[in-house]
């Protein structure tokens, strides 16, 4: 099976502006979870979404959503992007929500 | 919430000699925790993982311990060779009212093995 897909891998954006991440799971995992990795704060759940429903979310500010669609597919939006957004964005796909959750290569933000 | 605390930081050891990472965590209704390791550069990859059900875990020259009582986890490298060097990520869900929370992680050991 192919493993959890993401892209683009890298952006470079200027504050302001706004972005979409994607994350295809791997085929039948109908979970996927986002987190924002940072060398100061680690790895930080963002949010999950199971059948297309957002089940739930971090601590990040009304500028970071996301969505999920039927073919489990997800993306995250990040609006008015901020120096402090840069960082690697990582999504996780699982089977159900219990399940062990396995990482995409991630999307590297640069806000410039 | 629950909040994971994870040490060292950092740790260096011998190729050969034995390596533990310890965390813990606050939420007593945690009921999974795995384990990451994530090389330079790579995605993490889980390398083990524990429920609540059960103290011990084995696979091959990994290990992992849940205390419940005491609300902490350890991993344990034996053996550790050059390509055990990388970031380790310790993380813990809980289950509430019958729906899975979250998984919420430490913030990582950067270990090293010196040939």
């Amino acid at each position: 099976k192919a493993g959890v897909t993401q892209t683009p891998r890298y952006l470079i954006k200027t504050r302001g502006q706004q972005v979409t991440l994607s994350c295809s799971p791997i085929s039948g995992h109908r979970s996927v979870s986002w987190y924002q990795q940072t060398p100061g704060q680690g790895l930080q759940f963002l949010f999950e979404y199971f059948s297309e429903t957002q089940r739930n979310k971090g601590n990040f500010p009304g500028r970071f959503s996301g969505r999920q669609f039927s073919n489990s597919r997800s993306e995250m939006n990040v609006s008015t992007l901020e120096l402090g957004d840069s960082a690697l964005y990582l999504c996780a796909s699982s089977l159900l929500a219990r399940d062990e959750q396995f990482f995409g290569p991630g999307t590297r933000l640069t806000v410039l | 919430g629950e909040n994971v605390e994870q040490h060292p930081s950092t740790l260096s050891v011998q190729e050969g000699d034995s390596a533990v990472i310890k965390c813990t965590y606050s939420d007593s209704a945690s009921n999974y925790f795995p384990w990451y390791k994530q090389e330079l550069g790579k995605r993490p990859q889980l390398i083990i993982d524990i429920r609540s059900n059960v103290g011990e875990k084995k696979d091959q020259r990994i290990a992992v311990t849940l205390n419940k009582t005491a609300k902490h986890f350890s991993l344990h490298i034996t053996e550790t060779q050059p390509e055990d060097s990388a970031v380790y990520f310790c993380a813990a869900r809980g289950s509430y009212g019958g729906s899975q929370g979250n998984l919420i992680f430490g913030k990582g050991t950067k270990l090293s093995v010196k040939p």
